[in-house]
């Protein structure tokens, strides 16, 4: 199976700083990464996703680095605007077309005017 | 982008009763479906993938005569909680994929949240 952690339950950045959210995997066999942004009371949001492939993805204002060595990604978000604000998921799926993803648990970024 | 609605968005029910939950894909076909449940300040816990015409697959630990799934169309997936107790009150999320094998995309919806008196 997989399990996918998150090192920091909480991440308190000020407003225009970078913020980095890690995620940590446990299953080698994954090979899709997404990130998903989640605003209290409503569903995830899709922000950016990486397949195994590729080690660095580029959005706008985001990025992901995957490092399958260690098997941990991040989410780099430039200029944290106060909108950034919410619970941040990172979520791993193994390939070979059963696409079923495992959530971490997630981390709450709190960004300050 | 691919949008998906729930309907109710909040629900309120009587412990006993049933409610069907609506998970629809607007723009896109999607042949897989997932429900989700999500406890306060926890992730999102799996709780079935539905396929449609088919029948769907529970994860381990959920009841699947207490929450019935219906992926009737390429656009459709229903969670019915039956026979609904507090201890079901919680945040109910859907996902539809969207995209075939590898290229899949996850799109989830907006949550129902379900209180069962």
């Amino acid at each position: 199976g997989e399990s996918v952690g998150l090192h920091l339950p909480t991440l308190s950045v000020q407003e225009g700083d970078n913020s980095i959210i890690n995620c940590a995997y446990s299953n080698s066999a994954s090979d899709y990464f997404i990130w998903y942004k989640q605003e209290s009371g409503k569903g995830p949001q899709f922000i950016i996703d990486i397949r195994s492939n590729m080690d660095k993805r580029q959005g706008q204002r985001v990025t992901v680095l995957l490092n399958k060595t260690v098997k941990h990604l991040s989410l780099q978000i430039a200029a944290t605007q106060p909108g950034d604000s919410a619970v941040y998921f990172c979520a791993a799926a193994l390939g070979g077309g059963s696409y079923i993803p495992t959530f971490g648990r997630g981390t709450s970024l709190i960004v300050h005017p | 982008g691919a949008v998906v609605s729930q309907h109710p968005s909040w629900v309120i029910c009587k412990s006993g009763t049933s409610v069907k939950i609506e998970c629809r894909s607007l723009d896109f076909q999607a042949t897989t479906m997932f429900w989700y449940r999500q406890f306060p300040k926890q992730s999102l816990m799996l709780m079935a993938t539905s396929n449609e015409g088919s029948k769907a697959t529970y994860e381990q630990g959920v009841e699947k005569d207490k929450f019935l799934i219906n992926h009737a169309s390429l656009t459709l997936s229903t969670l019915t909680v039956t026979s609904a107790h507090p201890e079901d009150s919680s945040f109910y999320i859907c996902s539809a994929l969207s995209g075939r094998g590898s290229a899949d995309t996850q799109y989830f919806g907006p949550g129902t949240r379900l209180t069962v008196l």
